[in-house]
Formats: structure tokens, C-alpha cells, sequence
């Protein structure tokens, strides 16, 4: 089955500087790969997400990119705010058109003021 | 609120006690979803239905079970087979062409 590994565990930026978070998945079938954010004992909310046939998308301050070449996929947020600071959770799936989704163990990412 | 309805939002088990988790959706969406969220673990999946009358185990399926004899319902029940199970349940839905999964607000038990 699909395998999703997520890093940094915790991450802490300055407020205004930018944010990294990268996944790596096993499966090469995966062509779903989306990105949600869970603030505390809230439920997870989707945030960004990529299909395979792209290689970049970007939302405002959020922009997800995916290389299926290396099976990596990263979440870049720019110009962090305090509001910023929560869970971010990734996930691969989508294959044969079956929408099950592996996760990854979770950032937490905080914002310094 | 979202469109699907966990129930209760805390619980608490007895030890041998079966006890039973409630999903509800009104968004008309076929797939349905279990998720167990530990600590430094993520979701990890429970059990999955694609369709009415059908479902298949996840990562993690031993110890508990499900149903789907609507498409609006996907009870989850943690029986006392499963040892460990203290931890926050995540149900979601999914529908093709809609972006991603909606999920419930979650459902916290804790083995008393």
C-alpha cells in the first residue's frame, strides 16, 4: 500500500518569512495529493491540492508543487501570519479512482510574531 | 455544520464495553471514511465504503467494525476486541468532482 512520510515534524518561521513542508510517497499510482490544515481539536480543512497532470499550483499565499519523477510534493506558504500557525497534514491517493487517502504524520507549524 | 454530523463529541468506554460512533452526511456523497488520529501518527484509516451495502477494511481495521445501509450513515463501532482505543475518530465523505474529503468535527474516546 501507499506510504506517505511528511518533514519537518514542527516547524517555527518568523511572521512575514516563508514556510516549507515537503511529503514523499511510494506508490506511483497516486495522483491525488492533498494538503490540510487542522487547528487545534478542529477537524482538518483542505487547503491546496494537485493532480498528477500539473506539476505546480498556487492559491494567494499557498502553492503546492509535485514531482512525480522523485514521488515528492511540497507546500510552500509565503509571507506567514499568526493565523498560519497550526497542523498541516499531506496525503497521496487517488489510484484506480478510488478517492482513499494515506496521510502523513503532520508539521506543526508555528508563527513567531 | 460542514454537512456531516459526528456524534457525541466525547466518549467515554468502559473496559470490555463495545461502544458505537455515529456519521451522518447530507451532501449525497457515495464515498464515506473512518480515520483514527493519535498523537504524531496522523489520520490513519479504519475502514472505508464506496457505496451502499459495501466496505472495506483500512490500515487499522481489527478491533472495530462498520455498516452502510444508507448512503447518509456510516456507524463506526469500537468493540472491546481493540486494545488500545483511546484516540480522536474522523469520519469524511467524498464525492467525485468535489475537491477532497469534508470531514465531521471528530469524535474523542477514552477507555475509563
Amino acid at each position: 500500500g501507499e506510504n506517505v512520510e511528511q518533514h519537518p515534524s514542527t516547524l517555527s518561521v518568523q511572521e512575514g518569512d516563508s514556510a516549507v513542508i515537503k511529503c514523499t510517497y511510494s506508490d506511483s499510482a497516486s495522483n491525488y495529493f492533498p494538503w490540510y490544515k487542522q487547528e487545534l481539536g478542529k477537524r482538518p480543512q483542505l487547503i491546496i491540492d494537485i493532480r498528477s497532470n500539473v506539476g505546480e499550483k498556487k492559491d494567494q499565499r499557498i502553492a503546492v508543487t509535485l514531482n512525480k519523477t522523485a514521488k515528492h510534493f511540497s507546500l510552500h506558504i509565503t509571507e506567514t501570519q499568526p493565523e498560519d500557525s497550526a497542523v498541516y497534514f499531506c496525503a497521496a491517493g487517488g489510484v484506480g479512482g478510488n478517492e482513499k487517502l494515506t496521510f502523513g504524520t503532520g508539521t506543526r507549524l508555528t508563527i513567531i510574531p | 455544520d460542514g454537512g456531516i454530523t459526528q456524534s457525541p463529541k466525547y466518549l467515554f468506554r468502559k473496559e470490555g464495553q463495545n461502544v458505537t460512533l455515529s456519521c451522518e452526511q447530507n451532501l449525497n456523497h457515495d464515498a464515506m471514511y473512518w480515520y483514527r488520529q493519535d498523537p504524531g501518527q496522523g489520520l490513519r484509516l479504519i475502514y472505508y465504503s464506496q457505496i451502499v451495502n459495501d466496505f472495506q477494511k483500512g490500515d487499522i481495521a481489527e478491533g472495530y467494525s462498520v455498516s452502510r445501509e444508507k448512503k447518509e450513515s456510516f456507524p463506526l463501532t469500537v468493540t472491546s476486541a481493540q486494545k488500545n482505543p483511546t484516540a480522536f475518530y474522523l469520519c469524511a465523505s467524498f464525492q467525485t468532482g468535489v475537491r477532497g474529503y469534508t470531514f465531521g468535527s471528530g469524535t474523542r474516546l477514552t477507555v475509563v
